[in-house]
Order: structure tokens, then sequence, then C-alpha cells
């Protein structure tokens, strides 16, 4: 069984640029996660998803982040216009459902500088 | 509010020696507890989990204790190889969130 996929690896931009990281969860997987890990930090969550609705957001910086699924299976997050404090590694997790097991992808390295 | 505190790392043993990762929780209610490693380079990936009290989750030789009096999920390996070098992650999960400690890092020499 193929795992959580995710790209890029790794993406360094100057701050105020743009960026967009891409997932595709486990197959048949209804609900898909979007974490940010801060160095030395453990991940926060950034956006939960059932299926192509939105479960919670609350943590995430609306001004500046944006995240969608359409058709309830890949899912891209967007930062625009990017902070040196966003510098981070995102990453992806799908469940088969809510409260079932998380199975995260590797993550996408973002510097900015 | 929900959350987790781990020991600070890094934590460094020599090869076959014993390991504990302390981590204590707060939480409303009745939380499932995990942990998770990160090996370098790849993604989190579930070792083990607790889902009440007593409980006691096994895997790979670590294994953790569901303490609710004192509100503790400690991981232990009575002996530790080079291969299980990685960042571990002690979690919980209330409804369906899960909260994550700040990582500790281990280190295991030959």
């Amino acid at each position: 069984e193929a795992g959580v996929a995710q790209s890029p690896r790794y993406k360094i931009i100057e701050k105020r640029q743009s960026v967009a990281f891409w997932c595709n969860p486990i197959s048949g997987h209804a609900t898909l996660y979007w974490y940010q890990q801060i160095l030395g930090q453990g991940p926060k969550l950034l956006i939960q998803f059932q299926n192509n609705g939105v479960v919670d957001d609350s943590q995430l910086p609306k001004d500046r982040f944006s995240a969608e699924r359409l058709k309830g299976v890949d899912s891209t997050l967007k930062i625009q216009p990017a902070k040196l404090e966003d510098s981070a590694v995102y990453l992806c997790a799908s469940s088969l459902d809510l409260e079932y097991e998380q199975y995260f992808g590797p993550g996408t390295r973002l510097t900015v500088t | 509010g929900n959350s987790v505190t781990q020991m600070e790392g890094p934590v460094t043993l020599s090869e076959e020696a014993f390991l504990t990762i302390n981590c204590t929780y707060t939480a409303t209610g009745y939380p499932s507890l995990f942990w998770y490693v990160q090996y370098p380079g790849e993604g989190l990936q579930l070792l083990l989990k607790a889902t009440k009290a007593d409980d006691k989750g096994s895997n790979k030789g670590f294994e953790a204790t569901y303490r609710k009096e004192t509100t503790s999920f400690h991981l232990e390996k009575g002996s530790v190889q080079v291969s299980d070098s990685a960042v571990y992650f002690c979690a919980l999960r209330n409804t369906d969130k899960l909260i994550f400690g700040t990582g500790t890092r281990l280190q295991v020499f030959p």
C-alpha cells in the first residue's frame, strides 16, 4: 500500500514570495491533515479536512495561509506572502476516518530567507 | 487545555543501554496516548499507543504504560540499538485532535 506522498521535499524562497505544497493521501482515506513543525517543536495542526470539507482550521493563519482539498483526494497548502517565521517542515497526514490512526508523509521542508 | 511535556534531549546512550524518555500530559476527559518516532529524513511513524488507564502499549521492544494517577506515559526499552537513533514524540488525542510534545532526540552509539 502506497503511503502519503508530498511534494516538493524541499523549498527555499524569499520572504514575501508565495509557495504551494501538494499532498496525496493514502487511497480511501477520508480525513486529511496539514501540520506545521517548527525546528525543535512538535507538529501543530493547521487544518483538517473530512472528504472535501474543512473540519478544523482554527490554527491556520488565514491572512496568508490557504488550503483546499478539491474532490476529496489531493490537497494543496499555500502561503502568500511568506514570512521568515514560516520556515518549518509541513507535514501531511491522512486517516481512514475521524479518530482512526493517522499516517504521515515525509514532509516538505520550507526555508524562507 | 490539553498539553504534553517531554524530557529535553538529546538523550545519548551506548548500545544495549536501558532507555527511558519521560512524558507527562494535561488533558480534560480521557485521552488516548501515543508515541511516534521520526527517523532522519522520514515522516512520523506510530510506535505504540494506549487508549485507557493501565493499558500498556508495546512495539519493537519499546513499551509505555498509561498511568492516570501520575498523568504519565513514559517510553522504555531494555536494550537500545544504533538503529533506534531518532526523534521520539509523545502525543495525546482528545476527540479527534493530536497534540504533540516537543520531541526527544535519541542518539545511540556503538
